[in-house]
């Protein structure tokens, strides 16, 4: 089954604790996103990566980092210096490498919630 | 840069009923357009795009939507509704020949009641 897997579903962070988010995917794009999600905010991109070694800040990148080290993996790591981290993650994938119009594969999201 | 608007956050409807949700972009490129679907605690499913020739564009679920380049719109169309559609929908657009970054509108909340 191809698709996009993401982990944990749900995940609990106390205030100044980093914590990583997973994401892989098997349908072998190129092209790999994360974004976050607010009630009544729609999604808003973090960080992109075209192709494998190389990723791109979104519109909100602060307080967050990744790596691409893998073409099928893309974590994204939420760290201290995020000052409002409980949200709703998202990650996708596209087939990139200049596709047209590329549509994008969601995984199922994970909530992450600071106490 | 792009902009999405969707001009309503919620729209209730009763099922059968027909709907529209409505979604306007600003860019000053040509653009790919999308509708994409969300269910709760989900991840976001494509419905249908947009990328060139034939202004009207079906996807799935028996949802169309038509490009209207002068008024810079993507409205979302469905003749008649189940209850299985409620959902959140989310408008979004792309540039031609840019990055193929999506830049999503905040979505519309479609809640069909029997």
């Amino acid at each position: 089954d191809g698709g996009i897997t993401q982990s944990p579903k749900y995940l609990f962070r106390k205030e100044g604790q980093n914590v990583t988010l997973s994401c892989e995917q098997n349908l072998n794009h190129d092209a790999m996103y994360w974004y976050r999600q607010d009630p009544g905010q729609g999604l808003r991109l973090i960080y992109y990566s075209q192709i494998v070694n190389d990723f791109q800040k979104g519109d909100i990148a602060e307080g967050y980092s990744v790596s691409r080290e893998k073409k099928e993996s893309f974590p994204l790591t939420v760290t201290s210096a995020q000052k409002n981290p409980t949200a709703f993650y998202l990650c996708a994938s596209s087939m990139g490498a200049g596709a047209r119009g590329d549509t994008q594969y969601f995984g199922p999201g994970t909530r992450l919630t600071v106490l | 840069a792009q902009s999405v608007t969707q001009l309503d956050s919620q729209v209730p409807v009763f099922e059968e009923a027909p709907v529209e949700l409505r979604c306007n972009y600003s860019s000053s490129v040509s653009v790919y357009l999308f509708w994409y679907v969300q269910y709760p605690n989900q991840g976001l499913q494509l419905l249908l795009k947009y990328l060139s020739g034939s202004t009207l564009v079906k996807g799935i679920n028996g949802f169309e939507a038509e490009f209207n380049k002068s008024q810079t719109s993507f409205h979302l169309r469905k003749p008649s509704v189940h209850i299985s559609d409620t959902a959140e929908y989310f408008c979004a657009v792309s540039e031609k020949g840019g990055s193929e970054k999506l830049v999503f509108g905040k979505g519309t909340k479609l809640t069909v009641n029997p």
